[in-house]
């Protein structure tokens, strides 16, 4: 596609219940990132994907939230036994990959969650 | 601890007068900035970025600042335009933690008044 594509747009779910949010990036892009927005808040770098590299999970903020990205194209990020802090827009990012290049990253328009 | 901060979370302007956004960082690893623009139920769109190794990158009516010494950057559009209105995020990289790993203020929401 044209741009960077998630789905769903938004997700409303009952405490405990587990989410899959999913990212189609642009084409030919290899790398992929996570991205959570909070109220209020700046965008908090989640995890990143280069290829067929062990992906950075380093901004996963607990155990419950995990990232699979396959055949190098489209991602899914798990949420299992949601809490309520879990709710925020979730962006999803791509680029043309390399760890030297000054890449920009583009975005899609975020699945929005609310947790109840 | 917000390595990037946007003290202003809104800003005003006339149309046609200038726009000047702030943000300032405590991180002096960071050698790369971005400037990203959000309008309401879309993700964040790059506007325009700077290396450390200068002081100033200018694209159209968009001109960014950066002062290392005072580890503050501006992003100044002339003449702003009721358009531009959005909320707008700087961001900033470092060769430590990966240049890929953008660290994202809060955001300045501003609002360009016809």
């Amino acid at each position: 596609g044209a741009g960077v594509s998630q789905s769903p747009s938004n997700k409303v779910t009952e405490k405990g219940k587990d989410v899959e949010l999913r990212c189609d990036p642009i084409s030919g892009h290899t790398a992929l990132y996570w991205y959570r927005q909070s109220l209020g808040q700046g965008l908090e770098f989640l995890i990143y994907f280069q290829g067929n590299s062990a992906p950075d999970k380093s901004g996963l903020p607990s155990d419950r939230f995990s990232a699979e990205r396959t055949g190098g194209s489209v991602s899914t990020l798990t949420i299992q036994r949601t809490q309520q802090e879990d709710s925020a827009v979730y962006l999803c990012a791509s680029s043309f990959g390399g760890v030297l290049a000054k890449n920009i990253q583009y975005f899609g328009a975020g699945t929005r969650l609310s947790v109840l | 601890d917000q390595q990037v901060k946007q003290n202003s979370p809104s800003l005003s302007v006339q149309e046609g007068r200038i726009s000047i956004l702030n943000c300032d960082y405590t991180n002096s690893m960071f050698d790369y900035f971005l400037w990203y623009k959000k309008y309401p139920a879309e993700g964040p769109t790059f506007l325009i970025s700077i290396s450390s190794i200068k002081d100033k990158n200018e694209d159209g009516r968009f001109t960014v600042f950066l002062n290392k010494s005072a580890k503050h950057l501006s992003l100044h559009i002339v003449p702003s335009q009721p358009g531009d209105s959005a909320v707008y995020f700087c961001a900033a990289s470092s060769p430590t933690s990966g240049t890929y790993k953008y660290i994202f203020g809060t955001g300045t929401r501003l609002k360009v008044l016809a």
